[in-house]
């Protein structure tokens, strides 16, 4: 069973550090791409970007590149994105998810969504 | 970026209903469309794949259509479980593979 678990709530301070996670199991962690969706409180989806596990191939969206970091440890088969230096306007549940590595590309599992709260 | 907008933003309907959900790309993505239903609480779920695919375990009732710029998500006979938000998504060109605003349905 393909199955995405992502890290526990997270409550930090402006300008604070942060690395949440998305443990994946029930298939072969390096054959798929793992993306990462921010979803502000109240608003819609937005797609921030995606890893290759097999090559370590990263793609970010111009909104988020610089911004977050997104990496992947195959011995674990855990996904990760980070901030160094967080926001209020990080505030928001972030969500992972399972692309196939084919011509038609979709989120077909998500993981259950990390609530980041930023405030001082 | 390809700027995604979805019409309406929010609709209400009544069980049994048959909704229709547009989405338009502001260039051409060929059928490179997927459809989202996001519960209140919950992580999106995949409902159609390359716009008029339905994934595996997804009621029949749910059909996508469209290609190019324009495309449409329609649920044949709407049932209670099926409120929620829809959200429409091309990959055509990535990054990034951007979301539409999304579509509310209300009964």
């Amino acid at each position: 069973e393909v199955q995405l678990v992502q890290s526990g709530t997270e409550v930090k301070k402006p300008g604070g550090s942060l690395k949440i996670s998305c443990k994946t199991s029930g298939y072969i962690f390096t054959t798929y791409w793992i993306g990462w969706v921010r979803q502000m409180p109240g608003k819609g989806l937005e797609w921030m970007g995606i890893i290759y596990p097999g090559d370590s191939d990263t793609r970010y969206s111009p909104s988020f590149k610089g911004q977050v970091t997104i990496s992947a440890d195959k011995s674990t088969t855990t996904a990760y994105l980070q901030w160094n230096n967080l926001k209020a306007s990080d505030t928001a549940m972030y969500y992972c998810a399972r692309q196939a590595l084919r011509r038609d590309r979709f989120f077909d599992y998500w993981g259950q969504g990390t609530l980041v709260t930023v405030s001082a | 970026d390809i700027q995604m907008t979805q019409s309406p933003s929010s609709l209400s309907a009544s069980v049994g209903d048959r909704v229709t959900i547009t989405c338009r790309a502001s260039q051409s993505i060929s059928n490179s469309l997927n459809w989202y239903q996001q519960k209140l609480g919950k992580a999106p779920k995949l409902l159609i794949y390359a716009a008029s695919n339905l994934q595996s375990g997804v009621p029949s009732r749910f059909s996508g259509s469209g290609s190019g710029t324009d495309f449409t998500l329609t649920i044949s006979s709407l049932q209670p479980e099926d409120f929620a938000t829809y959200y429409c998504q091309q990959y055509y060109i990535s990054p990034p593979e951007s979301f539409g605003q999304g579509t509310r349905v209300e009964f």
